[in-house]
């Protein structure tokens, strides 16, 4: 099974910072990766999928790409609602892997 | 709009079994793939499995394999969770969602059901 070692576990930025979450799989990718915001006492939200393809609900400073086995998610200017506990996801069409998280906090 | 409900948090005593539901509203619930996801508190998300609800096809990730039994009643689009022997180690806050296509990668959330096994 791949396993995605996600980092940092945990970031501080300032309102306005470039960020980026990196997920690194065990091996190469067979499936696709999808990434994650979750808030506290939220449910989950998915913020891109097919390893870049973002999620209209969220704005384009979010965006998501790769570069063999390392998957990232960038906020090109972070702002404070962006707060959150990101996650990726190893996804085929039957299984799937989840890092480990990031917490970000502005 | 799509829209997933599940139930509500429950407070069970170990051996004691559980069933959690998801209702989905929106969309043709028969026809889309939904997946289930636990997170234990203050842990991450681990992947439960997936399940058909038109074809009651179910897939369990294997550290879920016999621990968890997924069901489906498309006549209600409504999907379930059962949990059986329950142990603390089950405590967790348990979601579902829909797949993206056919896939393992979820659009829409519920918002979680909060199960919590003490005795």
């Amino acid at each position: 099974d791949i396993q995605m070692t996600q980092s940092p576990s945990a970031l501080s930025a300032s309102v306005g910072d470039r960020v980026t979450v990196t997920c690194r799989a065990s091996q190469t990718v067979r499936g696709w990766v999808a990434w994650y915001q979750h808030k506290p006492g939220k449910a989950p939200q998915l913020v891109v999928d097919d390893t870049s393809r973002s999620e209209r609900r969220f704005p384009s400073r979010f965006s998501g790409g790769a570069s063999g086995t390392d998957f990232t998610l960038t906020i090109s200017s972070l702002q404070p609602e962006d707060s959150a506990t990101y996650y990726c996801q190893h996804y085929t069409a039957s299984s799937a892997t989840f890092g480990q998280g990031t917490k970000v906090e502005i | 709009e799509v829209q997933l409900v599940q139930s509500g948090p429950e407070v069970k005593k170990p051996g004691e079994s559980l069933k959690i539901s998801c209702t989905g509203s929106g969309y043709e619930f028969a026809k889309y793939w939904l997946g289930w996801v636990r997170q234990r508190p203050g842990k991450g998300l681990e992947w439960v499995g997936l399940i058909h609800p038109g074809e009651s096809d179910a897939i369990y990730d294997p550290s879920f394999e016999g621990l968890v039994t997924m069901s489906a009643d498309w006549s209600i689009n409504t999907a379930y969770l059962q949990l059986s022997g329950l142990r603390a180690s089950d405590s967790a806050m348990y979601y579902c969602g829909r797949s993206v296509g056919y896939s393992s990668c979820l659009s829409n959330w519920g918002q979680g059901a909060l199960v919590t096994v003490s005795s």
